[in-house]
């Protein structure tokens, strides 16, 4: 069975500073993907960035990153100069292949001014 | 193009009860998975469907059942409602069961 584990239940960070978000997954696939998801307060659930197993590059969007470490099952998100809108739960998730999509627990974002 | 929506927004209902949820997932989208999401236990997966076929289910009693239409819309059914059946219920839609799910708004549940 798939586990998706986010070690800090809450993070802060100052407006315009970096902040990195710990993921770490187990999965039996082979051909796999993760997630990050980010849920504002009462707000919807939005998806922040993708990454496909196969691909050894680090997917980026826009000030958003992501460190895959494959053999190390880690998947860590970057958020660079952080904006006050960043503040919200992140949610990162594991599916693919015969697998549903399995979430962390969440990591609640608080972004100071 | 449209979102993920899910009607209704919020649904008060007291135990013994049974309800429906619906979702209507984005124009072409095949893939729609539902997710409960309480305080406690985070998201929890409850069923995915493709191509009107259930593919995958979660660990929930038999009263929590699914089902999607032609059109990809699915509807949930929970029979026999329990105070801890209170919850924000998700679905999510992707073209397909590999791709990125994105989310509807919810369907805020209170059980009474």
């Amino acid at each position: 069975a798939q586990t998706v584990t986010q070690s800090q239940p809450e993070m802060s960070v100052q407006e315009a500073e970096t902040v990195t978000l710990s993921c770490t997954y187990d999965t039996s696939e082979s051909d796999y993907y993760l997630f990050w998801y980010k849920q504002p307060p009462s707000r919807q659930m939005i998806l922040v960035i993708r990454q496909e197993a196969y691909k050894q590059q680090n997917a980026t969007e826009n000030r958003f990153s992501v460190n895959f470490q494959k053999a190390a099952k880690s998947f860590s998100l970057k958020i660079s100069d952080s904006q006050l809108g960043d503040a919200a739960m992140y949610f990162c998730a594991s599916g693919g292949g015969s697998e549903k999509l399995v979430f962390g627990k969440g990591t609640k974002l608080t972004v100071n001014p | 193009k449209a979102g993920v929506t899910q009607t209704p927004r919020y649904l008060i209902k007291t135990r013994g009860q049974q309800v429906t949820l619906s979702c209507s997932p984005i124009s072409g989208h095949r893939s729609v998975s539902w997710y409960q999401q309480t305080p406690g236990q985070g998201l929890q997966f409850l069923f995915e469907y493709f191509s009107e076929t259930q593919r995958n289910k979660g660990n929930f009693p038999g009263r929590f059942s699914g089902r999607q239409f032609s059109n990809s819309r699915s509807e949930m059914n929970v029979s026999t409602l329990e105070l801890g059946d209170s919850a924000l219920y998700l679905c999510a839609s992707s073209l397909d069961p590999l791709a990125a799910q994105y989310f509807g708004p919810g369907t805020r549940l209170t059980v009474l």
